[in-house]
């Protein structure tokens, strides 16, 4: 069974430091998709990024980046210079190949403090 | 674009009554997901449609149904309703060619459904 661990459910910080989200995934799948998404107030889920398994490549957009290591089933996301509109739930999740089945983690509570 | 859009928004039912959610997705998109989401269980998987077929399941009771229409739009049924089922119902579109590379899944606003 699939299944995804995010074992920080709150993390605040104060604008302008860096902040580490980790996700730690089980699959038994070779080929898989892990997704970054971010639940702001409002309560709609905003896609971040899409990494499939046999890309290990590390990604970075803007202030964020996503570090994907197959060797410790973790895929962890950090936000560079954090800012109070970063705030949100972000949830890291899991799918198997073909299948648009979602397996979410229980979400991390981000508040960015002025 | 415009995104995926849910209707209602928010809806108060009785235990015991049904109600029924829809869904629009993505101009273009044919796959469509519903996910409910309880503070206690998190987000979890109810179905998916594709081309007016369900194609994947969650583990959920019987009580929960969904159907899709030939133009893409979606609705869930949720029969004799229980206190349990107070939620947020997201609904998601995908684009999805069969046998191609798999897209990611964009969300619409979600109904929240309280039931007294």
């Amino acid at each position: 069974a699939q299944k995804v661990t995010q074992a920080q459910t709150e993390i605040s910080v104060v604008e302008k430091e860096d902040v580490t989200l980790d996700c730690v995934y089980e699959t038994r799948d070779t080929t898989y998709y892990l997704f970054w998404y971010k639940q702001p107030p409002s309560g709609e889920l905003v896609f971040l990024i899409r990494r499939n398994s046999f890309d290990e490549q590390n990604e970075i957009s803007g202030r964020y980046s996503w570090n994907f290591q197959k060797s410790t089933s973790s895929f962890n996301f950090t936000i560079t210079a954090s800012q109070v509109v970063d705030s949100a739930v972000y949830f890291c999740a899991l799918s198997e190949a073909g299948a648009q089945k979602l397996v979410f983690g229980q979400g991390t509570r981000l508040t960015i403090n002025p | 674009k415009a995104g995926v859009t849910q209707t209602p928004r928010y809806l108060i039912k009785t235990r015991g009554q049904q109600v029924t959610l829809s869904c629009s997705p993505i101009s273009g998109h044919r796959s469509v997901s519903w996910y409910q989401q309880t503070p206690g269980q998190g987000l979890q998987f109810l179905f998916e449609y594709f081309s007016e077929t369900q194609r994947n399941k969650g583990n959920f009771p019987g009580r929960f149904s969904g159907r899709q229409f030939s133009n893409s739009r979606s609705e869930m049924n949720v029969s004799t309703l229980e206190l349990g089922d107070s939620a947020l119902y997201l609904c998601a579109s995908s684009w999805d060619l069969a046998g191609g590379p798999w897209y990611e899944q964009y969300f619409g606003p979600g109904t929240r459904l309280t039931v007294t």
